[in-house]
């Protein structure tokens, strides 16, 4: 079956700081992974995905994600964190070789950058 | 309006009352998707609708029913709800080829809260 691992329900980190969020994946296909973030009464907003190529993606907002085959892992991550990135992010993941519509979410990781 | 709309953005009823979620985009995307968000779950995605039509449905109960006039609008129409269906319903869109999942990613509307007394 198809799943999506947040380990972590809450991350803490200091202005300035890399902050890491983790998420690790199982498909029976090749995946396409995605992250998004969900700020207060807001839907969720693509942040950048992975489908091929380059394991290193780029996304919005100076956040970027490592896609990791052997150990099934596609960890978002920032140089430098900002107060305004305290928000809620989700990972997703799409098995597209199924030809499902389905993706399959995390349940989430909170993230708190203290000034 | 740009994006995904989503009406009401709160909805409070009664559990015998008789209420509709509306969604549209004006993105030109082909696949709609209606998710539930509950605290401290993953989304769970309910319905998706391809091309206006229905091409999965995750074991939802009888009392959420789906109707996709168009492409662009997508009503979640409920009837008989229970307290636990309380949640935020979050509508999302996104480019697909039918038959054949693709990378595309999905746009979110801001949701609904509902609230089921």
């Amino acid at each position: 079956a198809q799943s999506v691992a947040q380990p972590e329900d809450q991350v803490n980190v200091a202005e300035g700081n890399p902050l890491t969020v983790k998420c690790t994946y199982s498909v029976s296909g090749n995946p396409y992974l995605f992250w998004y973030v969900q700020y207060p009464n807001r839907g969720l907003q693509f942040l950048l995905k992975y489908i091929t190529g380059d394991n290193l993606v780029k996304g919005s907002y100076g956040f970027e994600a490592e896609f990791n085959k052997s150990q099934t892992s596609f960890h978002l991550k920032k140089p430098s964190a900002l107060v305004s990135d305290s928000a809620l992010y989700f990972c997703a993941v799409r098995d597209h070789t199924s030809g499902t519509y389905k993706y399959i979410f995390g349940t989430g990781t909170r993230l708190k950058v203290l000034a | 309006e740009t994006g995904v709309t989503q009406t009401p953005r709160h909805l409070v009823m009664g559990m015998t009352n008789k209420k509709s979620l509306k969604c549209e985009q004006h993105l030109g995307h082909n696949a709609m998707y209606w998710y539930k968000q509950s605290a401290k779950k993953p989304l769970e995605l309910m319905f998706v609708y391809s091309l206006e039509e229905r091409v999965e449905n995750n074991s939802v109960p009888s009392r959420f029913s789906p109707e996709c006039p168009n492409s662009s609008h997508l009503f979640l129409h409920l009837h008989t709800l229970q307290p636990e269906d309380s949640a935020l319903y979050l509508c999302a869109s996104s480019q697909d080829i039918p038959g054949l999942a693709g990378g595309n990613e999905q746009f979110f509307g801001p949701g609904t809260r509902l609230t089921v007394l």
